[in-house]
């Protein structure tokens, strides 16, 4: 069980828009930056969001991100077949039960 | 070009030890923390250990903890995780990550930026 909740799959049509919310609380999400990452299949992941919302380079900006409170959000525009992949969104827990980094459980994306 | 290359794993006996290597090239190791990450098959990934740039301060995953020690040495651009104990739930892909900032308390984690192409860890009899 993931200390960060995400939907296991989201699915979508090329060329739609999708968004993958990553749901937390405020010992994690609430007051440290999330980033999220891309894994390909048979591949290491890939960052994609930096602090919250910033874009690497060589990111497009197809790829957006966003947070509110304990929510954090990926969004992801006109979809490509490339887009067919695991994400995950980690973040920092400051509990001093843990105080330790911590991963969403991943969604998986479906390009239909 | 900014690299991190993992080797170390394969298999062993539960119980047993390994140690994993991480090499670091193309960047000044020491400015930056290090982490350890694994995916067992078919799942999600997890943070193993984390460590400041310094070597000063340590993180630990509670499956970890007392089983597995993080460590490095700056002067040859190298991460280390010495595993023991090992069970069948530590089989694996084992990523070492760059990013974030560790202090002697905890960790910012902006973003792992550069990560490793992953060593596999068996565990069985």
């Amino acid at each position: 069980q993931s200390v960060l909740t995400q939907p296991p799959s989201v699915s979508a049509a090329p060329g739609q828009k999708v968004t993958i919310s990553c749901s937390g609380s405020t010992s994690n999400i609430g007051n440290n930056y999330v980033s999220w990452y891309q894994q390909l299949p048979g591949t290491a992941p890939k960052l994609l969001i930096s602090e919250n919302n910033k874009r690497p380079s060589g990111i497009p900006d197809r790829f957006s991100a966003s947070k509110s409170g304990t929510t954090a959000t990926l969004a992801i525009t006109g979809l490509q077949t490339g887009d067919e992949a695991d994400y995950y969104c980690a973040t920092w827990d400051s509990r001093l039960s843990l105080n330790f980094g911590v991963f969403g459980g991943g969604t998986k994306l479906n390009v239909l | 070009e900014v690299q991190l290359e993992e080797s170390g794993g394969g298999l062993v006996l539960p119980g047993g030890s390994l140690r994993l290597s991480c090499a670091a090239s193309g960047f000044t190791f020491s400015a930056y923390s290090m982490h350890w990450v694994r995916q067992t098959p078919g799942k999600g990934l997890e943070f193993v250990s984390s460590i400041s740039g310094n070597g000063g301060s340590t993180f630990y995953a509670k499956s970890a903890k007392d089983r597995f020690t993080i460590s490095r040495d700056n002067s040859a651009n190298t991460l280390y995780l010495q595993m023991g104990s090992l069970r069948a739930e530590d089989k694996a892909v084992y990523y070492c990550a760059r990013g974030g900032y560790c202090s002697a308390t905890t960790c910012y984690i902006g973003g792992l930026d550069v990560w490793g192409q992953g060593t596999t860890v068996t565990v069985s009899s």
